[in-house]
């Protein structure tokens, strides 16, 4: 399973864009990066996920390079409502693999 | 409304008092997924099952059983409950495997064991 690292927080304000990048040196040939946001008490929420290059959607872009051994997710003009924690996962294609968050990046946004 | 459900929502038991989490989801998803969070530790995951009658272990199973045999639903059981599992326990569904498919996770259901 390729182990991810990621920055344990971070500040910012608001209108600023944010980027929070994910390092995961053993990834495989199938495997996926996906990122997701999680607020205090609820359940996390999925928001980019992406295979090589960029990937782009109404809320974040993500970027691959090429060597895919890390990956970086970019929050536009964040808000406040934009503070929480969030999580990147590399997961196999592979039947069976187990799922591995890890501690996530605490996104912190002030005024 | 698409969702994953997850009953009781709030639960306080005693040490040994077997209890069973529910969940369940109306999406008609191949694979769920039983995961624990604790304060420091991030989201670690219990037992997955990619269908029915087809389960695995996660990275914390210790104390756990699952059991997958309608599609819809995947009970967490704890057979002897003990105040190490004080815990938010979440579920969480994807259309099949989670590597190039987003998971939906219920609202989690806060678990006191004293």
């Amino acid at each position: 399973l390729a182990k991810t690292t990621q920055p344990i927080s971070m500040d910012s304000y608001e209108g600023q864009e944010v980027n929070i990048t994910c390092s995961h040196n053993n990834i495989a040939t199938n495997d996926y990066i996906t990122w997701y946001q999680q607020f205090p008490s609820q359940g996390p929420r999925f928001i980019i996920q992406g295979y090589k290059t960029k990937v782009t959607n109404e809320v974040a872009s993500l970027f691959i390079p090429a060597d895919r051994k890390s990956s970086t997710l970019s929050l536009p003009r964040v808000s406040l409502s934009d503070t929480a924690v969030y999580y990147c996962l590399v997961a196999s294609v592979q039947a069976g693999t187990a799922l591995i968050f890890g501690k996530g990046t605490t996104l912190s946004v002030s005024s | 409304e698409a969702q994953v459900t997850q009953n009781p929502r709030y639960l306080i038991t005693v040490t040994g008092k077997k209890l069973t989490v529910t969940c369940s989801q109306n999406m008609n998803h191949e694979y769920m997924s039983w995961y624990r969070q604790d304060p420091g530790l991030g989201l670690r995951q219990i037992y997955y099952s990619m269908n029915v009658e087809v389960t695995d272990k996660g990275d914390v199973p210790e104390g756990y059983k699952v059991s997958r045999k309608e599609k819809r639903n995947f009970p967490l059981i704890l057979e002897s409950p003990s105040p190490n599992q004080t815990s938010l326990y979440f579920c969480a569904s994807s259309l099949k495997g989670w590597s190039s498919y987003e998971q939906y996770f219920g609202p989690g259901t806060r678990l006191t064991v004293t």
